[in-house]
């Protein structure tokens, strides 16, 4: 079966200190992969997808980056937090981009908390 | 205003009650409507998934799709302690989920 890992559960970090979470998935291959920022109040917000390895898509224009160096492992960074990077972030997967028969498979998150 | 808009709760009903868990959206063009339960401290996951208009049954739960309303509900029968969590609607108008739109989340809590 597949499974989702992605650490750490809980961060907190100084301003302006960088940022890297990382997020592997186990038993399947060549899946889409997705970084997504939950915010109180506000919905899942899609920040960077993958549909291959080096093949990374930006949403939302911000202060994170995204890479896949290998198949099933993307990494979420940044070279220079800020208070508004805040939030709880998920790592998902899926076997392919259309939704109907390849829903999105989460991870159980990091909090993280800029100070 | 917001593509997607959801009540935030808490909704609080004993145990036993039916559910109702709603979504309303601004875009007529979306298609494609999920559902996804989430437990606290974890992540989502895909509770049902309708196309279109019309109602899906799975269990105690129901999916409700109202295109000209540009409603949607999920209804819960028999509510069950362990169905306390945050309820996400997320929906597109492609089967793409690049392009899906999330509500905020519904928490809900049934009391034993």
């Amino acid at each position: 079966s597949q499974t989702i890992h992605q650490w750490p559960a809980t961060l907190v970090q100084p301003v302006g200190s960088p940022l890297s979470l990382e997020c592997t998935v186990e038993g399947t291959s060549n899946p889409n992969l997705y970084w997504y920022r939950q915010a109180a109040g506000r919905g899942l917000q899609l920040l960077f997808y993958s549909v291959g390895i080096g093949q990374i898509s930006s949403e939302v224009p911000q202060n994170l980056s995204a890479s896949r160096p290998q198949d099933r492992q993307f990494i979420l960074s940044s070279k220079k937090l800020l208070l508004s990077d805040s939030g709880f972030y998920l790592c998902a997967w899926s076997v392919d981009g259309g939704s109907y028969n390849s829903p999105l498979h989460f991870g159980n998150g990091t909090r993280l908390t800029v100070t | 205003q917001k593509e997607v808009e959801q009540d935030p709760g808490p909704l609080s009903v004993p145990e036993g009650a039916i559910v109702s868990l709603n979504c309303t959206y601004s875009n007529s063009a979306f298609q494609y409507f999920m559902w996804y339960r989430q437990y606290s401290r974890k992540g989502p996951e895909l509770l049902m998934y309708t196309y279109s208009s019309g109602n899906k049954e799975d269990g105690r739960f129901t999916a409700q799709v109202d295109k000209s309303s540009k409603y949607i509900s999920l209804f819960i029968r028999d509510s069950q302690p362990s169905d306390s969590a945050t309820y996400l609607c997320a929906m597109s108008p492609g089967d793409s989920n690049y392009q899906l739109i999330w509500g905020a989340g519904t928490k809900l809590i049934i009391k034993p």
